[in-house]
C-alpha cells in the first residue's frame, strides 16, 4: 500500500491558526485531497491539490509540493466546530490511499 | 437529494454468517469504492470500480466480494463473517477522473460476534 503518513493530534485554541501536515508516496500520483471528519460522521470533502502551490477556500487551505511529496491544510480564524479529524488522501494508480487522520482539538 | 445511501446502518453478525452491505448512488458517478475505517487506521480501500462491470481490488480485499452490474450500486459481501470484520464501512463515489473527489455515504457499523 501506500504509505500517506499525518500527526496523530493536535490541539489549538480558538481563533488561531493550525497547519496540519501530510507526506505521501509521489509513485504514480494523481492529486492530494484533505476530508473533515467529525466523530461518529462520514467524512466530508475540503479542499484538492494536483499542482504545486496554495489552494484557498475561505479559512481552509492546501498546498502541495510534488517533487517532495508533501501537503498540508491550513486553518485559519479557528471554531469550535472545526474540532474533528482530518484526513489525507491521495490519488495513486486509480486508487484512493487515506492517513490515519488528524485528530483537531479546539480550545477557547 | 439522495447522495450514496448505504444500508443498512448497523448489522450484528454471528461469525461464520454472510451478508451484503448496500450501496447505491444517484449522481450517475462512474467510480465507486469501499473502505473500513478502524480505530487509529485510518480509511483502507477494500475494493473499488472505475464503472458498471469493472471491479478491483483495494488493500484489504480478503474475505470481501464486490460487483457492478449497474452505475448506481454497488453492494459489497462478506462471504463468512470474522470478529476481525467488525469496523466502519464506508461507500463512496465520485465522478471518474483524477480531479474528482469523492462522495460518501452515512456508514454501516458492523459488529461481529
Amino acid at each position: 500500500g501506500q504509505n500517506i503518513d499525518q500527526p496523530t493530534e493536535m490541539t489549538a485554541t480558538e481563533g488561531a491558526i493550525v497547519q496540519i501536515n501530510c507526506t505521501y508516496q509521489t509513485s504514480g500520483f494523481n492529486g492530494l485531497f484533505w476530508y473533515q471528519q467529525h466523530a461518529g460522521e462520514a467524512p466530508t470533502f475540503l479542499s484538492y491539490n494536483v499542482l504545486d502551490g496554495l489552494e484557498e477556500k475561505g479559512r481552509f487551505s492546501s498546498f502541495l509540493s510534488r517533487s517532495k511529496g508533501y501537503s498540508y491544510l491550513l486553518l485559519k480564524e479557528l471554531q469550535m466546530k472545526d474540532s474533528a479529524s482530518y484526513l489525507c488522501a491521495s490519488y495513486n494508480f486509480n486508487k484512493f490511499y487515506f492517513g490515519s487522520g488528524t485528530k483537531l482539538n479546539v480550545k477557547p | 437529494n439522495a447522495g450514496v445511501t448505504q444500508t443498512p446502518k448497523f448489522q450484528v453478525l454471528k461469525t461464520g454468517q454472510s451478508m451484503t452491505l448496500q450501496c447505491a448512488q444517484d449522481m450517475n458517478h462512474e467510480y465507486m469504492s469501499w473502505y473500513r475505517q478502524d480505530p487509529g487506521m485510518g480509511l483502507r480501500l477494500i475494493h473499488y470500480s472505475v464503472g458498471a462491470g469493472i471491479t478491483d481490488q483495494g488493500e484489504v480485499p480478503n474475505g470481501y466480494n464486490v460487483s457492478r452490474s449497474t452505475t448506481e450500486d454497488f453492494p459489497l459481501r462478506l462471504l463468512s463473517a470474522a470478529p476481525s470484520q467488525t469496523s466502519v464501512y464506508f461507500c463512496a463515489s465520485s465522478p471518474r477522473g483524477r480531479h474528482q473527489p469523492q462522495h460518501f455515504g452515512d456508514g454501516t457499523r458492523l459488529s461481529i460476534l
